[in-house]
């Protein structure tokens, strides 16, 4: 148990479906993350939500929609995609934002787009 | 352009030997360095950090070593085990305000019995 759970693990899709990748933590933290890991590639920061407002946007295509309702959720909203979009997509929570709080990530969603 | 690069792919150690991995950096901005572990089909989980005003930190088997000057850390494995095969990533951060981490690209330890 992560504390940590993400849902789909595994997703695919279409380039005109719209889907929602969900995350919950079970850790009382205050910060909430999301991450693409491409292949090859190092994990890149798309997301940051802080107290449930979005601090920081990764100059993230508009395709990609984040939705933080509460403390404990975070979602990534998906449409019309692009096969060049197929990655790993990881959700991370931290106690707070910066201050060296350490990641706990969930364990990811595997996205195909076709 | 890279900012945490882990220029080893890959590393094959056996049993009860010792596992070095090594990542170098390249803004002299960074002050807290921290190394995840991954094992296939999982998230990365949290091994150990260091502050910059640190050169060692210790907790168990694991030790990482900061070299400032030459923006080089390593994180140390002894002794090795097959448990301790996965990929290891190097992560850098700067300022105490934000909590954007600068990853590595990995290294994938194989700990052979």
């Amino acid at each position: 148990e992560t504390g940590v759970t993400q849902t789909p693990r595994h997703l695919v899709m279409g380039m005109t479906n719209k889907k929602s990748l969900k995350c919950e933590q079970h850790l009382g933290h205050n910060a909430m993350y999301w991450y693409k890991q491409s292949a090859k590639k190092p994990l890149e920061l798309m997301f940051v939500y802080s107290l449930e407002e979005r601090v920081e946007n990764n100059s993230v295509p508009s395709r990609f929609s984040p939705e933080c309702p509460n403390s404990s959720h975070l979602f990534l909203h998906l449409h019309t995609l692009q096969p060049e979009d197929s990655a790993l997509y990881l959700c991370a929570s931290s106690r707070f934002r910066g201050f060296h709080s350490p990641l706990h990530f969930g364990n990811g969603t595997r996205l195909t787009v076709t | 352009d890279q900012q945490v690069k882990q220029n080893s792919p890959s590393l094959s150690v056996q049993e009860g030997r010792i596992s070095i991995l090594n990542c170098d950096y390249t803004n002299s901005m960074f002050d807290y360095f921290l190394w995840y572990k991954k094992y296939p089909a999982e998230g990365p989980t949290f091994l150990i950090s260091i502050s910059s005003i640190k050169d060692k930190n210790e907790d168990g088997r694991f030790t990482v070593f900061l070299n400032k000057s030459a923006k080089h850390l390593s994180l140390h494995i002894v002794p090795s085990q097959p448990g301790d095969s996965a990929v290891y990533f190097c992560a850098a951060l700067s300022g105490g305000a934000t909590n954007k981490l600068i990853f590595g690209t990995g290294t994938l330890l194989a700990v052979q019995p």
